[in-house]
């Protein structure tokens, strides 16, 4: 399966700010998610994130907060806009594992933001 | 609304119990069962299951799936303090579904 580079690992940000988290994928892939996990739920899925096309946000997501970048297929950021403290939380990428989605995904190693 | 139920949502065990973690789900169209384990950020798979009945194993851990009832197990058996972390269960597929996870704490 693929190794993703998820960065930064963890960061401390003021209100109104943003952040911008970045993934390496160490092989082309079609397709990559992003997920989020605040403090004791699972993940949500924010968005999938295909090159060359804009990036299909999930139900309660929208690109304005969380404007997602593709711009080749081993590559993704996700921008975390005018954070608040309900915005703390994991942020991780994915890959769908070999043989695709039904076999799971690969994560990113995550990011622990934390908006004061 | 396809969903996946986990239970217990935490649990504590001493050094060489064994526990079992529950998964239920509802879904329209089954495609797969995961289990990830979570340690710190990153969840790490852990199993696939596709077809009842038939036990995956790696290691102390093992997994089997009941598509009649709708559940899946996941087994540990003779648990070590590594074994320490958030299970997660998850319907596959292009937008997985995951549970809530069990957060499993092992004494030594």
């Amino acid at each position: 399966s693929a190794v993703i580079s998820q960065k930064p690992s963890r960061d401390i940000c003021q209100r109104g700010t943003s952040l911008t988290i970045q993934c390496q994928v160490d092989s082309q892939v079609t397709m990559m998610f992003w997920y989020r996990q605040q403090p004791g739920q699972s993940l949500t899925l924010i968005a999938t994130a295909n090159q060359g096309s804009e990036a299909t946000y999930e139900s309660g997501f929208v690109i304005d907060k969380f404007p997602i970048s593709r711009p080749n297929l081993t590559f993704s950021t996700l921008t975390v806009s005018n954070m608040s403290p309900e915005d703390s939380s994991i942020y991780l990428c994915s890959v769908p594992r070999t043989g695709g989605a039904d076999y799971g995904y690969t994560f990113g190693s995550g990011t622990r933001l934390t908006v004061v | 609304e396809d969903k996946v139920v986990q239970s217990p949502l935490s649990l504590v065990v001493h050094e060489g119990d064994t526990v079992t973690l529950n998964c239920s789900y509802e879904v329209t169209n089954f495609r797969s069962l995961l289990w990830y384990k979570q340690e710190k950020k990153a969840p790490t798979f852990l199993f696939m299951l596709t077809s009842s009945g038939i036990e995956k194993k790696s290691g102390r851990l093992s997994s089997i799936l009941d598509k009649k009832e709708l559940f899946s197990i996941l087994n540990i058996t003779a648990t070590q303090t590594g074994d320490s972390a958030v299970y997660l269960c998850a319907l596959g597929g292009f937008k997985t579904i995951f549970g809530a996870g069990t957060r499993l704490f092992v004494k030594a």
